[in-house]
């Protein structure tokens, strides 16, 4: 069985570091690209970036970059999410999720097929 | 604000039939394909639809996509108690960009 687990709920102070982690099992983790999703309260789905694990090609959300560091260890089929200073603002759930690709009519599309189960930030004084 | 345009909320009685719409631009779901998802509180997100109509193993044929030009729709037909969760589009970009719906909460009367 195909699955991501990720690490357990953080709480920070602002200011402080993080990094969570998601663990692949059940596929070759260096074929597929991982992304991370960030969710506030109450609201929609935010995409961050992505990072292909087999040769650490990484992409950023433009919202994204340079807020974050997205990671992989593929000895460990472990990619992770890392933030140097947290803010407040931080404060959220955080998806990993597989993305898939599909060949139709000479085009790849895309698409995530397996999520992980999130972690929850908060980052409070 | 999201990207892709989807109604907050939808709602509908056991065994009707529902449908939920996300709307994007031609840059978007007009040239890309657009799958679906399920999301139940605490529980890691379902994909329900991908590449606009495909259902992968396990998913009920109860649910259904479809698209047409800047839009996209999710049929769940048969509806369930079990269906109300929060359900929402999405479409990724040739930079591998993610573009959500804002999600669409669905309730079973």
């Amino acid at each position: 069985e195909v699955q991501l687990v990720q690490s357990g709920a953080e709480v920070k102070k602002p200011g402080e570091s993080l990094k969570i982690s998601c663990k692949g099992s059940g596929y070759s983790f260096t074929n597929y690209w991982i992304g991370w999703v960030r969710q506030m309260s109450g609201k929609g789905l935010e995409w961050m970036g992505i990072i292909y694990p087999g040769d650490s090609d990484t992409r950023y959300s433009p919202s994204f970059q340079g807020q974050v560091t997205i990671s992989a260890d593929k000895s460990i089929s472990t990619a992770y999410l890392q933030w140097s200073s947290l803010k407040a603002s931080d404060t959220a759930m955080y998806y990993c999720a597989r993305l898939r690709k599909q060949w139709l009519a000479g085009v790849y599309y895309y698409y995530i097929d397996v999520w992980g189960r999130g972690t929850t930030v908060t980052v409070s004084s | 604000q999201s990207v892709l345009t989807q109604p907050p909320s939808a709602s509908g009685t056991p065994g009707q039939r529902v449908t939920i719409s996300c709307s994007g631009s031609t840059s978007n779901i007009g040239s890309k394909t657009v799958n679906w998802y399920q999301h139940l509180p605490g529980a890691a997100p379902k994909l329900l639809i991908y590449s606009n109509n495909q259902r992968p193993s396990g998913v009920p044929d109860r649910f259904s996509g479809s698209k047409s030009g800047t839009s996209a729709s999710l049929a769940i037909s048969g509806l369930q108690s079990e269906d109300e969760a929060d359900y929402f589009c999405a479409t990724w970009d040739d930079s591998l960009n993610g573009l959500f719906g804002g999600g669409t909460k669905l309730t079973v009367l």
